[in-house]
Parts: C-alpha cells; sequence; structure tokens
C-alpha cells in the first residue's frame, strides 16, 4: 500500500514570496490533515479536510494560508505571503474516519 | 482545552537499559493516544496505537500504557539499542466530530553505544 506522498521534500524562499505545498493521501483516505512542526515542538493541526469540505481551520492563520482539496483527493497548502516565522516542517496524514492516520515525510520550508 | 505534555524533553542513556517516556493529557476524553517516532529530518512512524478502552499495547520491546482517569500514558522501551535514538511524540485524538491529533512536544532520546 502507497503511502502518504509530499512534495517538494525541501523548499528555501525569501520572505514575502510565495509556496506551496502538495499532499496526496493514501487511496480511500476521505480525512486529510495538515500539521506545521516548528523545530523543537510537536506539530499543530493547521487545516483538515473530511472529503473535499474543512472541518477544522481554527489554528490556520488565514490571512497568509489558504488549503484545497478539490475532488477530495490530493491537497495544496499555500503560504503567501512568506514570514521568517514560517519555517517549519510541514506534515500532511490521512485517515478513514477515527482511524489510524499515516503521515507523510513532510516538507521542510526554510524561510529567508 | 485538550493539552498533552511530555517528560522528560531529552533523555540520554547507555545501551541496554529500559527506560520510559511520560506523556499526560488534562482531558481524559479522548478517542484514542498514539504513540510516534520521528528520526530527524522524517515524517512520523506509528509505534503503538492505544483505544481509549485499553490499557496497554506491546510491539517487541516497547510497551505503552494508557490510564485515562488520571491522564497519563507511559511508553516503555526495553533492553534500548543505540537504533532507538529519535524523539518520540505522543499524540491524543479527541472524541468530538474531527478526530484531530493533538500532540505533545516530545522527548528526544540518544541511546549510548
Amino acid at each position: 500500500e502507497a503511502g502518504v506522498a509530499q512534495s517538494p521534500r525541501y523548499k528555501i524562499i525569501e520572505k514575502r514570496q510565495s509556496v506551496a505545498f502538495w499532499c496526496n493521501p493514501i487511496s480511500g483516505h476521505a480525512t486529510l490533515y495538515w500539521y506545521q512542526q516548528i523545530l523543537g515542538q510537536g506539530p499543530k493541526l493547521l487545516i483538515q479536510f473530511q472529503n473535499n469540505g474543512v472541518v477544522d481551520d481554527s489554528q490556520l492563520p488565514k490571512d497568509r494560508f489558504s488549503a484545497e482539496r478539490l475532488k477530495g483527493v490530493d491537497s495544496t497548502l499555500k503560504i503567501q505571503p512568506a514570514k521568517l516565522e514560517d519555517s517549519a516542517v510541514y506534515l500532511c496524514a490521512s485517515s478513514t474516519q477515527g482511524a489510524e492516520a499515516f503521515f507523510g515525510q513532510g516538507t521542510r520550508l526554510t524561510v529567508v | 482545552k485538550q493539552e498533552v505534555t511530555q517528560i522528560p524533553a531529552a533523555l540520554s542513556v547507555p545501551e541496554g537499559e529500559n527506560l520510559v517516556l511520560n506523556c499526560s493529557f488534562t482531558d481524559s476524553a479522548i478517542y484514542n493516544l498514539q504513540w510516534f517516532r520521528q528520526d530527524p529530518g522524517k515524517g512520523l512512524t506509528s509505534l503503538l496505537l492505544i483505544q481509549s478502552s485499553q490499557r496497554e499495547q506491546t510491539s517487541g520491546r516497547l510497551n505503552a500504557s494508557l490510564d485515562k482517569s488520571s491522564g497519563r500514558s507511559t511508553l516503555y522501551i526495553a533492553a534500548s539499542q543505540p537504533g532507538d535514538s529519535a524523539t518520540y511524540l505522543c499524540a491524543v485524538r479527541t472524541t468530538s466530530g474531527t478526530y484531530k491529533y493533538i500532540f505533545g512536544t516530545g522527548t528526544r532520546l540518544k541511546v549510548l553505544a
């Protein structure tokens, strides 16, 4: 069974630039999560989708972050404009509702 | 609001020691609790999942226990090896309709050869 795929693995951008991350969940998983993990901290949920609908985006900085999950499969997370404090690992995970979640390898973003 | 705390933040032990990592949470109304391992620069690997009705789970040298009433879980690693060096994260899953994970800050483990 293929795992959760994320790309790119690494990204370096200058502050005020924009960036997008892509996630392909495990086939058949209706729930998709995006987490932000700042160095030395635990992952923090940014947004959770159930199929193509948002069920929790309470911690998403909506002035600069956006996410979509068209057709209820792949998802993209965008940051525009990026700030230095956005430097982190962005993790995508998927699951069937209420079941164990599987995480991707993450995208490491460095904002300089 | 659910909060998850892990103690200690870092731990260094000689090879062969048995060790215990601790996780505490403030709201006992959880769906399940999961322990993850994270190697530097990598994603999360699931180690053990304990449902809210269970008391413990075992996999090889790993044993995780859950005491919902006291808001605690422990991860026991027997006969530690240098390959066990990693960050260990505890996450609780809420019972609300979103079933989201709330993570602790992790314990960074180093096993010395």
